[in-house]
């Protein structure tokens, strides 16, 4: 069974551009969740789907991330503009059913570099 | 609000030694507990989660942890530590309600020498 894709694997950017993520879920899973991992913390919820609509959005900072999921497969993370601080791992997850029981799975995350 | 307190930044033990890397838990209700294990430049893998039962999980690699409900607490535990297992390792909980999200500590290494 393939895992989570994502790309691209690293990104260096400057602050005020923008940048996009891509992931592709395990195939067949209806749940998926987009994180941030600053250095040294753990991994922090931006937004989870359900198939295409999303289920949790609130720690998502709107002014500036978007992130869609289209046709309930794949989905895409957006930036504009970046700062500095956006520095991050962002983690892309799946899960097969809604039920709290089953464990997510992870993607290898990308690396974001906002100089 | 849940939260998840992993008291140690990192945990030092000799290879052959038995190691626990702590963690402590807040959430309303019954908790569906978590742990992952993060290597350089990968993402998170899945080692074990506690769901109901027997309060002694065992997981991948030879890794259990004990589920103490009074003690809020579900460390991570293996008899004989392998210089493989040195990485960075999460907790992380949800209650049992509809929708409602993940939350991970902020991480535990464990760095086991030879």
């Amino acid at each position: 069974e393939a895992g989570v894709a994502q790309s691209p694997r690293y990104k260096i950017i400057e602050k005020r551009q923008s940048v996009a993520f891509w992931c592709n879920p395990i195939s067949g899973h209806a749940t998926l969740y987009w994180y941030q991992q600053i250095l040294g913390q753990g991994p922090k919820l931006l937004i989870q789907f359900q198939n295409n609509g999303v289920v949790d959005d609130s720690q998502l900072p709107k002014d500036r991330f978007s992130a869609e999921r289209l046709k309930g497969v794949d989905s895409t993370l957006k930036i504009q503009p970046a700062k500095l601080e956006d520095s991050a791992v962002y983690l892309c997850a799946s899960r097969p059913f809604s039920g709290g029981r089953n464990e997510q799975f992870f993607g290898p995350g990308t690396r974001l570099t906002v100089l | 609000a849940q939260s998840v307190a992993q008291p140690e930044d990192q945990v030092n033990v000799a290879e052959g030694n038995p190691l626990t890397v702590k963690c402590t838990y807040s959430v309303s209700g019954n908790p569906y507990l978590f742990w992952y294990v993060q290597y350089p430049n990968r993402g998170l893998q899945f080692l074990l989660k506690y769901i109901t039962g027997d309060n002694l999980v065992k997981g991948s690699y030879g890794f259990e942890a004990e589920f103490n409900k009074s003690q809020t607490s579900f460390h991570l535990k293996k008899p004989s530590a392998l210089v493989s297992d040195s990485a960075l390792y999460f907790c992380a909980v949800r209650d049992r309600q509809g929708y409602s999200t993940l939350t991970f500590g902020k991480g535990t290494m464990l760095l086991v020498s030879p």
